[in-house]
């Protein structure tokens, strides 16, 4: 099973800021690697596949970057409706699929 | 564009069943992969399984192997997850969502969710 560790756990920032959140595998997953925003209770939202691919509808302050094992996911400007937690996912290697343990982005 | 509606609420007693349903509509759901991915309360995401619903063939996450079924009703577009022996760490809020083709890949659209309570 490959495991997905992301950093930091929880990030304070604020609006205006630009962030970048890590993820990394425990072994390859090539460029399939998934990143999903989730806000208090709603179902996560697809933002980023392919590593680096924005999903239909996402603003392009989010950014994907990465390959192998090592991935980021940056957000330029932030604005108010992005604090929430986001999950990294890799589809290279399955079953199973497997989720990072989330990033918490809070208001500083 | 398709959408994924769920069933509702479920309150069981541990060692019993669960079966949560998942209804496709406003597109074909038969050449996409829809798995089952649920969330313990304050935790993080957990994939469980997912069918291929025009093969009928379902791959299990290996911890979940033995007490879960997932199938597929082709003519309603329905995956139905069943889950037996249910402990209270099966509480959790368990989506159904979509991978275009035939294998798992990202997901997009989710379903809105289903809590599942397994308590005494």
């Amino acid at each position: 099973e490959i495991v997905m560790t992301q950093s930091p756990a929880t990030l304070s920032v604020s609006p205006g800021e630009r962030v970048t959140l890590s993820c990394r595998a425990s072994q390859s997953v090539s460029n399939k690697l998934s990143w999903y925003q989730q806000k208090p209770g709603q179902a996560p939202r697809l933002l980023i596949y392919a590593s680096s691919v924005r999903a239909t509808g996402i603003p392009d302050r989010f950014s994907g970057s990465g390959a192998g094992t090592d991935f980021t996911l940056t957000i330029n400007s932030l604005q108010s409706e992005d604090f929430a937690v986001y999950y990294c996912q890799q589809y290279n290697d399955w079953p199973p699929i497997t989720f990072g343990q989330g990033t918490r982005l809070d208001i500083k | 564009q398709l959408q994924l509606v769920q069933s509702g609420a479920e309150m069981e007693k541990p060692g019993s069943s669960v079966k949560v349903s998942c209804k496709a509509s406003g597109s074909t759901f038969n050449r996409k992969t829809i798995s089952w991915v649920r969330q313990a309360p304050g935790q993080g995401l957990e994939w469980v399984g997912c069918i291929i619903p025009v093969y009928g063939t379902a791959n299990y996450a290996p911890k979940f192997q033995g007490r879960i079924s997932i199938t597929a009703d082709k003519a309603t577009s329905t995956v139905y997850m069943d889950l037996r022996s249910l402990t209270s760490e099966d509480t959790a809020v368990y989506y159904c969502a979509t991978s275009g083709g035939v294998a798992v890949s990202f997901f997009d659209p989710w379903g809105q969710g289903t809590p599942v309570t397994v308590s005494s």
